[in-house]
């Protein structure tokens, strides 16, 4: 199994561009979710996804789209990217189980990218 | 508003000295603690804890998790320098049973 991978590693954008963050899992998870991590934040949520064609939103979804059409994808795009977006994004998965289960989540190398 | 609190921010401790690391929590519907480690890249996962007293524990490294008092403790016994990294908690839960990171614990281990 690859398990979690994203694409790409890094990345620079100007003001106003866009572009999409690529993440597959390979290991037939249901929940799926995007991440960005900022010096003295933590890591925090942006969009997830309980299964193929749900998705909802997180603690800081502005300016963030997704989709998922398959179980294996889960792409971020930025519409319009502002600096304020410069960070380091992680994409996760996990089974979903039964309601009352927890579970552990496989986070993906991160993509880190930087907005001039 | 639900929220992960770590202490400290930040460590610097000699090999072979022992290290704890705190965690506590405001997060209603709590299900379940995670502790991840995160060196250079993507945080690996440590432990996962749902039950109050029972110590999870893997090599040198342990982890405990006390439901009344809303806190979770991590540690490391004769530490190494490969030791050295952000160590963060989450406590699934809230709302939505989403993950809830803390900031991390940034240890630093000197040879």
């Amino acid at each position: 199994n690859a398990g979690v991978t994203q694409t790409p590693k890094f990345q620079v954008l100007k003001t106003g561009q866009s572009m999409t963050l690529q993440c597959a899992q390979d290991m037939n998870h249901e929940y799926m979710s995007w991440y960005r991590q900022d010096p003295g934040m933590g890591l925090r949520l942006i969009h997830y996804s309980v299964g193929a064609g749900i998705t909802d939103q997180g603690e800081v979804p502005n300016g963030y789209n997704v989709s998922r059409s398959t179980t294996e994808d889960f792409p971020l795009r930025l519409l319009s990217a502002a600096p304020s977006q410069t960070s380091v994004y992680f994409c996760a998965s996990s089974y979903r189980m039964r309601q009352g289960s927890s579970y552990e989540q496989y986070f993906g190398p991160g993509t880190r990218l930087t907005v001039t | 508003e639900d929220k992960v609190v770590q202490s400290p921010l930040s460590l610097v401790v000699h090999e072979g000295d022992t290290v704890t690391l705190n965690c506590s929590y405001e997060v209603t519907n709590f299900r379940s603690l995670l502790w991840y480690k995160q060196e250079k890249k993507a945080p690996t996962f440590l432990f996962m804890l749902t039950s109050s007293g029972i110590e999870k524990k893997s090599g040198r490294l342990s982890s405990i998790l006390d439901k009344k008092e809303l806190f979770s403790i991590l540690n490391i016994t004769a530490t190494q320098t490969g030791d050295s990294a952000i160590y963060l908690c989450a406590v699934e839960g809230g709302a939505t049973n989403k993950l809830i990171f803390g900031t991390g614990t940034l240890l630093a281990v000197q040879p």
